[in-house]
């Protein structure tokens, strides 16, 4: 059965300093990963999604990296700003491409 | 203007009672998901389905019903025989292409009285 873990899982930087947030699974056979940002109360807003051929996927200040061998993904925030404060969770889809099994999420405080 | 409305944003339940949460989506997506998320903890599989009038079972489906007759709805009916169902419920969609990304709405708060 996948695992996905995120740690840390609260981290709180001053404004202007780069975000380095890790996930990690256990099954490396994946069809796909997927970013997201949650502010709270909030349904979940998609950020990027790395497909299994691929290594990154970039948008904009967001740059995620996948290494499927080892399990891992990190999600970059270049230039980290107080509008970036927010949940932010990894989920892995599965091979048969049908299910997400999500992280934990990692609470992230800018501070200005 | 597309994309997924879940209704009510917040519901109210007595225990004992059903209650179905609402879930349309716009987008033309053949595939629809819900999710239970606890307080402070990532998201769980409840029931997904990947075209009308077929579902399957999530991690999680015991005291949970869903159906799906229309491609655009997928309502979660949380029976009295979900021991614990306070929690916030979401729902997303997926073009079940190869793509497969997920798109979330704005989630239902349950909480039982």
């Amino acid at each position: 059965k996948q695992e996905v873990t995120q740690i840390p899982a609260a981290l709180s930087v001053p404004e202007g300093e780069n975000l380095v947030l890790n996930c990690s699974f256990t099954d490396s056979a994946i069809y796909n990963l997927q970013w997201f940002r949650q502010d709270p109360g909030k349904g979940l807003t998609s950020l990027l999604l790395i497909q299994s051929s691929q290594r990154e996927q970039t948008s904009g200040r967001l740059n995620a990296s996948l290494d499927k061998s080892s399990g891992r993904s990190t999600l970059y925030i270049a230039a980290s700003q107080p509008g970036d404060s927010a949940t932010y969770l990894c989920a892995v889809m599965g091979a048969a491409g049908n299910k997400l099994t999500f992280g934990g999420g990692t609470r992230v405080l800018v501070k200005p | 203007d597309g994309g997924i409305t879940q209704s009510p944003k917040y519901l109210f339940r007595k225990e004992g009672q059903n209650v179905t949460l609402s879930c349309e989506q716009n987008l033309n997506h053949d595939a629809m998901y819900w999710y239970r998320q606890d307080p402070g903890q990532g998201l769980r599989l409840i029931y997904y389905s990947q075209i009308v009038n077929d579902f399957q079972k999530g991690d999680i489906a015991e005291g949970y019903s869903v159906s799906r007759e229309k491609k655009e709805s997928f309502p979660l009916t949380v029976t009295s025989a979900q021991k614990n169902p306070t929690a916030f419920y979401l729902c997303a969609s997926a073009t079940g292409s190869s793509y497969n990304e997920q798109f979330f709405g704005p989630g239902t708060r349950l909480t039982v009285l």
